[in-house]
């Protein structure tokens, strides 16, 4: 059973443009919505995260937007970058579980061709 | 240096040998997770560790032995490798009350 859609799996977006990821969850315990960024040859790293207090959180280039009734979430980068070229994956876990687990989506490799 | 690390980076072995990966972290972190990654199933948890000599299963356990005998360490053992153990893995590190997880730079692992 996979708890967390990831879409789309591939994304190549144009120098400037806008790229969008979207994630849709199940599980409506889940209250903690990272995104992970993983360049090529490295562990994933925090990105950006959001709770579900709040519909939108925005850091830099990087906005999360949040709906609750739809159990989706999406990343936004704007003014995309070559060098914001790697894969992406959204997460989602229970804060009050104890134990911490992330359930990760299946990633999405994003291009930023110049 | 102050992080997590893991070694080997890079593991070739034979179908039925025993393979220790072996993760360590600097922060003293309370939890610590085993991931697996797969191209199109993404990070799949394997084992995850509440603190010393707490572990717990994750999704694919199946094939894998963990230990944690002390706060730093989390080494994940394959008892008999095979095939479908070829991937890349990953550890990781949280503090008990945050969940941002900080990874390793993975050991890709390759049975023949």
């Amino acid at each position: 059973q996979q708890q967390v859609k990831q879409s789309p799996q591939s994304l190549i977006v144009q120098k400037g443009g806008i790229s969008i990821i979207n994630c849709a969850y199940e599980n409506t315990a889940f209250d903690y919505f990272p995104w992970y960024q993983q360049f090529p040859g490295k562990g994933p790293a925090l990105l950006i995260a959001i709770r579900p207090d709040v519909s939108e959180k925005k850091e830099g280039r990087f906005t999360i937007s949040f709906n609750k009734s739809a159990k989706q979430f999406s990343l936004h980068i704007m003014d995309s970058q070559p060098g914001d070229s790697a894969t992406y994956f959204c997460a989602a876990s229970v804060s009050g579980a104890g134990s911490y687990q992330l359930t990760f989506g299946k990633g999405t490799k994003l291009s930023v061709i110049p | 240096d102050a992080g997590i690390t893991q070694s080997p980076r890079y593991k070739i072995t034979e179908t039925g040998r025993q393979v220790t990966l072996m993760c360590h972290q600097t922060w003293s972190h309370s939890y610590m997770f085993w991931y697996r990654q797969d191209l199109g199933h993404g990070l799949r948890l394997i084992y995850y560790s509440a603190a010393a000599d707490i572990t717990d299963k994750g999704e694919v356990p199946d094939g894998y032995v963990v230990s944690r005998s002390k706060t730093e360490n989390f080494p994940l053992t394959l008892e008999s490798a095979t095939r479908s153990q070829t991937s890349v893995y990953f550890c990781a590190s949280t503090r008990s009350s945050y969940n941002e997880q900080f990874f390793g730079p993975g050991t890709r692992l390759t049975v023949l």
